[in-house]
């Protein structure tokens, strides 16, 4: 089945500064690849997906790349803030699936220092 | 609209119980999922319901079960609960299997 690796675990960075993180995932005919930030406490929410006929998806601060070829995919933050301080995960819909049916990497614990 | 809503929000229960938790979906959507999470293996998927039907199912044992009603909500049971089976168990929801899943806050079980 599908497997999703991310790294890494934990990330630390000067508030101005970007930020990076990134997945691979084992099934090659995985289609939906979202990205979900969890603050302490607090549910899991979408920040950002991309499917597999996609490269490249940029919302205001956040961008998401996708190379099929290597099966990896990347969360880019640029002008890191405060509170951009959560745990981020990326998931992996894997082939058969569906949106509800996610293959979630463990968490990178970011943290924005003023 | 009212989100996703699971109750309980906390439980405590003895090695060997049982439990039942409740999950009611954002009104209209017809796909629930659950995802058990820990701090050492993160987020992970125990199954998916559309349409009072279970569609999806991950790697957990059997002891781990669920059902969805006519109106969407669902209910997961755990039975001889063992100490590991302590997690935070989220339930999300989706309009259909291709729009985004919405989470709910979650019912930490703890096992003891």
């Amino acid at each position: 089945g599908e497997n999703v690796e991310q790294h890494p675990s934990t990330l630390s960075v000067q508030e101005g500064d970007s930020a990076v993180i990134k997945c691979t995932y084992s099934d090659s005919a995985s289609n939906y690849f979202p990205w979900y930030k969890q603050e302490l406490g607090k549910r899991p929410q979408l920040i950002i997906d991309i499917r597999s006929n996609v490269g490249e998806k940029k919302d205001q601060r956040i961008a998401v790349t996708l190379n099929k070829t290597a099966k990896h995919f990347s969360l880019h933050i640029t002008e890191t803030q405060p509170e951009d301080s959560a745990v981020y995960f990326c998931a992996a819909v894997p082939y058969g699936g569906s949106q509800g049916n996610l293959i979630f990497g463990k968490g990178t614990k970011l943290s924005v220092k003023p | 609209k009212a989100g996703v809503t699971q109750t309980p929000r906390y439980l405590i229960k003895t090695r060997g119980q049982q439990v039942t938790l409740s999950c009611s979906p954002i009104s209209g959507h017809r796909s629930v999922s659950w995802y058990q999470q820990t701090p050492g293996q993160g987020l992970q998927f125990l199954f998916e319901y559309f349409s009072e039907t279970q569609r999806n199912k991950g790697n957990f044992p059997g002891r781990f079960s669920g059902r969805q009603f006519s109106n969407s909500r669902s209910e997961m049971n755990v039975s001889t609960l063992e100490l590991g089976d302590s997690a935070l168990y989220l339930c999300a929801s989706s309009l259909e299997h291709r729009t985004e899943a919405f989470f709910g806050q979650g019912t930490r079980l703890t096992v003891v």
